[in-house]
């Protein structure tokens, strides 16, 4: 069975730009969650999709968005980038069995903001 | 909202010695704890995980303790092996958060041989 696959790995981008970043969750998954992980910060949650809505946001401010699309793949967008945008992102799914349990993660895709 | 602090950040232990690492948790509406384990260039990987009906859970190597009294909880390696070098994160989050895991800062394991 494939893993969390997220594309691209890696992209530069400056200030002001904008990016969108991909994932394909496991077969079957419907629940994709996004998160940023910096060394100050640690890892830090974005927001979840279930069935094409948004199930939950965390505190982020709206420069950051996502979707989810019918066959579950997921994409979060990030406009007006900062130099404090720099970090891995992380996408995450889950088989969603009613309550909060195991999180498959991809390898990220690593964000470099000049 | 939840905030979840970790102990140590970093941990050098001896090949066989045992390693603990600590986690305390804010919101006593926490009720599932998960333990992630994130090797260079990878995502992180769940190694175990316990739910707040339960006090303590083992899989082999590897334990968590909870104490919902006072917000606590640990993870135990024993007869730790030089892969076991990694990040580890313990997290918090409770039914009505979904999938919103509140992580801690995470501790860098270095297991020398």
């Amino acid at each position: 069975k494939a893993g969390v696959t997220q594309t691209p790995r890696y992209l530069i981008k400056t200030r002001g730009q904008q990016v969108t970043l991909s994932c394909s969750p496991i077969s079957g998954h419907r629940s994709v969650s996004w998160y940023q992980q910096t060394p100050g910060q640690g890892l830090q949650f974005l927001f979840e999709y279930f069935s094409e809505t948004q199930r939950n946001k965390g505190n982020f401010p709206g420069r950051f968005s996502g979707r989810q699309f019918s066959n579950s793949r997921s994409e979060m967008n990030v406009s007006t980038l900062e130099l404090g945008d720099s970090a891995l992102y992380l996408c995450a799914s889950s088989n969603d069995r009613g309550s909060p349990g195991e999180l498959f993660f991809g390898e990220g895709s690593r964000l470099t903001v000049l | 909202g939840e905030n979840v602090e970790q102990h140590p950040s970093t941990l050098s232990v001896q090949e066989g010695d045992s390693a603990v690492i600590k986690c305390t948790y804010s919101d006593s509406a926490s009720n599932y704890f998960p333990w992630y384990k994130q090797e260079l260039g990878k995502g992180p990987q769940l190694i175990i995980d316990i739910r707040s009906n339960v006090g303590e859970k083992k899989d082999q190597r590897i334990a968590v303790t909870l104490n919902k009294t006072a917000k606590h909880f640990s993870l135990h390696i024993t007869e730790t092996q030089p892969e076991d070098s990694a990040v580890y994160f313990c997290a918090a989050s409770h039914s009505n958060s979904g999938y919103a895991l509140n992580f801690g800062k995470g501790t860098s394991l270095l297991v020398t041989p």
